[in-house]
C-alpha cells in the first residue's frame, strides 16, 4: 500500500516561493499506474487541485495557478515536488500530496497534509 | 472556470438515508468521484467512477448518476458518517482535469 509524506517549511514570507516535497513509499514513483498530485485546502474551506505529474515528467496544472506552479519528479529519490511562486496570504493552506490511480481514476492515497502559512 | 455545485449542508437522523448531490455541465460525459473528510484528516475516497466502491468502504455508501447531477447516497447513516463530502470530476474540454466541488457538511442529528 502506498504511503505519502509531505515535507517542507511551515512558514513562508509573502512574495517568496513555497517549496514542498512528497516522499512516496510502498511503491515506485516510476510506475505507469499512477499520476502524482498536489491538492490544497485553505483553513475552513474546500479542496483545490493544484497540479499533477506523471513519472515521465508530463505535467498538468490548474489553469488558475498555472503561471505560479512548477511540479517536478525525482525518480532516484522516489519523490515529487511543488513550487508555488509569489505567494500571498491567500496561499495559506494545508497542502496534500496524493496518488492518482489510473485504474480507479481517483486520488486514492493521500499524505497527512502539511500546513503552510504565508506571513511576514 | 469550471465548477461542481454541492449543497453546503445536509442533515439526517441516525438510521435514515442521506443524499448529497453534485451538479455540473460535463457530468454526463465525465466520471464523478466522492471523498469523505473528517476534521483534521486527509480525504478518503468512498466512490469512484460514479458508482464503484473501493474495498474497505461500507456497503451503505453508494453513488449514482443522472444527467448533469451525481448523487452520493448513504443508507442507514451512522454517527461516524458525520463529515465533509466532496465530489470531484473534470470538464469536457480537458482544461480542468481535476476539479472539486465546494463540499457538503453532513450532520448526523
Amino acid at each position: 500500500q502506498l504511503q505519502l509524506q509531505e515535507s517542507g517549511p511551515g512558514l513562508v514570507k509573502p512574495s517568496e516561493t513555497l517549496s514542498l516535497t512528497c516522499t512516496v513509499s510502498g511503491g515506485s514513483i516510476s510506475s505507469s499506474s499512477y499520476y502524482w498530485g498536489w491538492i490544497r485546502q485553505p483553513p475552513g474551506k474546500g479542496l483545490e487541485w493544484i497540479g499533477s505529474i506523471y513519472y515521465s515528467g508530463s505535467t498538468y496544472y490548474n489553469p488558475s495557478l498555472k503561471s505560479r506552479v512548477t511540479i517536478s519528479v525525482d525518480t532516484s529519490k522516489n519523490q515529487f515536488s511543488l513550487k508555488l511562486s509569489s505567494v500571498t496570504a491567500a496561499d495559506t493552506a494545508v497542502y496534500y500530496c496524493a496518488s492518482f490511480t489510473m485504474v480507479r481514476g481517483a486520488f486514492d492515497y493521500w499524505g497527512q497534509g502539511t500546513l503552510v502559512t504565508v506571513s511576514s | 472556470s469550471y465548477e461542481l455545485t454541492q449543497p453546503p449542508s445536509v442533515s439526517v437522523s441516525p438510521g435514515q438515508t442521506a443524499r448529497i448531490t453534485c451538479s455540473a455541465d460535463a457530468l454526463p460525459k465525465q466520471y464523478a468521484y466522492w471523498y469523505q473528510q473528517k476534521p483534521g484528516q486527509a480525504p478518503v475516497l468512498v466512490i469512484y467512477k460514479d458508482s464503484e466502491r473501493p474495498s474497505g468502504i461500507p456497503e451503505r455508501f453508494s453513488g449514482s448518476s443522472s444527467g448533469t447531477t451525481v448523487t452520493l447516497t448513504i443508507s442507514g447513516v451512522q454517527a461516524e458518517d458525520e463529515a465533509d463530502y466532496y465530489c470531484q470530476s473534470a470538464d469536457s474540454s480537458g482544461t480542468y482535469l481535476w476539479v472539486f466541488g465546494g463540499g457538503t457538511k453532513l450532520t448526523v442529528l
